[in-house]
């Protein structure tokens, strides 16, 4: 059984360019989580998401970030127009409901923005 | 004030040494309450739930105190392999429905 499956790991954008991380939950689960974590601090809630559904972006900047959970295919973050201060790692979770404490987190995928 | 407030250490201890780590939360909806792990550069990982009475798991043992809005995690007999940052957790049933983490509590064990 594969956990959270996040891609890419590594990812370089000049400032102005696009972002797209992918997040394939865990099989079975049916919730997903983006949380943003900048170097030497903790990790920031984003958005919270059921397929097809937003459930909770209050954590989201209100422009240049967009996130979907289709209901096939991998969960995506979008940041348009990157900036140096999106320079970050972007953690995604997922579980299997959201009654839950335990939050399945993938690798991570890290964000530099030139 | 955040809503979660943790010491960022880093705690410094021997191996076999008795370290605790403190939280506190802001928000009285908060209903449940956990310890996670992350290493260095990598994900967090579930350590341990908190509840209500207190829970033991092996040499980790987690306190909640709701009146005073206060989470501890005790590690007794250190091992090296504790190295890591321990993050305070927090759900609410109202609200914001996902995890909210603390900065995390860093803590480096010695030979």
């Amino acid at each position: 059984n594969a956990g959270v499956m996040q891609n890419p790991r590594h990812l370089v954008r000049r400032r102005g360019q696009e972002a797209r991380l992918r997040c394939s939950p865990m099989k079975g689960h049916s919730h997903v989580y983006w949380y943003r974590q900048l170097p030497e601090e903790g990790l920031k809630f984003m958005v919270y998401l059921q397929k097809e559904n937003i459930i909770d972006e209050s954590g989201m900047p209100k422009e240049r970030f967009s996130a979907e959970f289709p209901k096939e295919g991998p969960s995506i973050l979008r940041i348009q127009q990157v900036v140096r201060g999106d320079s970050a790692a972007y953690f995604c979770a997922s579980s299997p409901q959201d009654r839950t404490g335990e939050l399945f987190f993938g690798e991570g995928s890290r964000l530099t923005v030139l | 004030r955040k809503e979660v407030e943790q010491d960022p250490g880093p705690f410094n201890v021997p191996e076999g040494a008795t370290v605790a780590f403190n939280c506190t939360y802001s928000n009285s909806a908060s209903q449940s309450f956990f310890w996670y792990r992350q290493d260095c550069r990598k994900e967090p990982k579930l350590l341990m739930s908190v509840y209500s009475s207190g829970n033991e798991d092996g040499r980790f043992t987690a306190q909640l105190n709701r009146a005073s809005q206060y989470i501890s995690l005790l590690i007794r007999d250190s091992k090296l392999s504790d190295s890591a940052t321990y993050l305070c957790v927090v759900k609410r049933d109202t609200g914001r429905r996902a995890l909210t983490f603390g900065s995390g509590t860093r803590l480096q064990v010695q030979p």
